[in-house]
């Protein structure tokens, strides 16, 4: 099975605070993705990364950076965080390009900015 | 760009019943996925439908994309409370790679 794991399943921050969240994958998959859901708005792509050290900004990439110095893991951090950055945080992967794949998705994140 | 329109927005259904949900596009689907999620949960895969007029079943669960590619259904027969969460349609409509857009989702719940 396919396991997508993130690091946290509740954040608490302070406003100004840099935020690192961590999303690893056991199945090899070349890529990785970032999203954020908030309600009314649905799923929204951040960043996505079609392999180490590649990434490319998704629909809303203002305020967040990556880094995939792996390939299991692709980290998403909030520079300094706002409190329009409270969200649901979700990660995917999902096999390369040759074959198109499902996206697999962790468990999510839902941090709070105070 | 693609968007997805979800319908209807929410369903409450008795257990047992049958119901049917829908997914359209404003663009032409390469390939469309359905995914359920509990409340405050990570998505959960149901199936990817690619072809025009394809169906595919799990269990109490059928989905379907018209021959036109540009809508798909998912239909529950004879439902249960574990049916019950957000279901939600992703689309590739570039056919070049694996990013999706979500549509917002649908919230189901089933009444005992």
């Amino acid at each position: 099975d396919v396991k997508v794991t993130q690091s946290s399943r509740y954040l608490v921050k302070r406003t100004g605070e840099k935020v690192f969240l961590e999303c690893v994958q056991d199945m090899d998959h070349e890529n990785m993705f970032w999203y954020r859901q908030d309600p009314g708005l649905g799923l929204r792509l951040i960043y996505f990364s079609y392999d180490v050290k590649m990434k490319e900004k998704g629909d809303i990439p203002e305020g967040y950076s990556v880094s995939r110095e792996k390939k299991e893991r692709f980290s998403l951090i909030l520079e300094s965080a706002s409190t329009n950055q409270t969200s649901m945080y979700l990660c995917a992967s999902s096999p390369g390009l040759v074959v198109r794949g499902t996206q697999y998705f962790g468990p999510g994140t839902r941090l709070l900015v105070l | 760009s693609q968007e997805l329109e979800q319908s209807p927005q929410s369903l409450i259904v008795q257990e047992g019943k049958n119901l049917t949900i829908n997914c359209t596009s404003s663009k032409t689907l390469y390939g469309l996925y359905w995914y359920k999620q509990k409340y405050g949960e990570g998505l959960i895969f149901l199936m990817m439908l690619q072809k025009g007029g394809e169906e595919k079943s799990h269990e109490k669960i059928t989905a379907k994309l018209d021959e036109k590619k540009q809508q798909s259904s998912l239909h529950i027969t004879a439902s249960q409370p574990s049916h019950a969460g957000i279901y939600l349609c992703g689309a590739d409509s570039t056919g070049a790679n694996s990013k999706l857009t979500f549509g917002k989702g649908i919230t189901l719940s089933v009444r005992p």
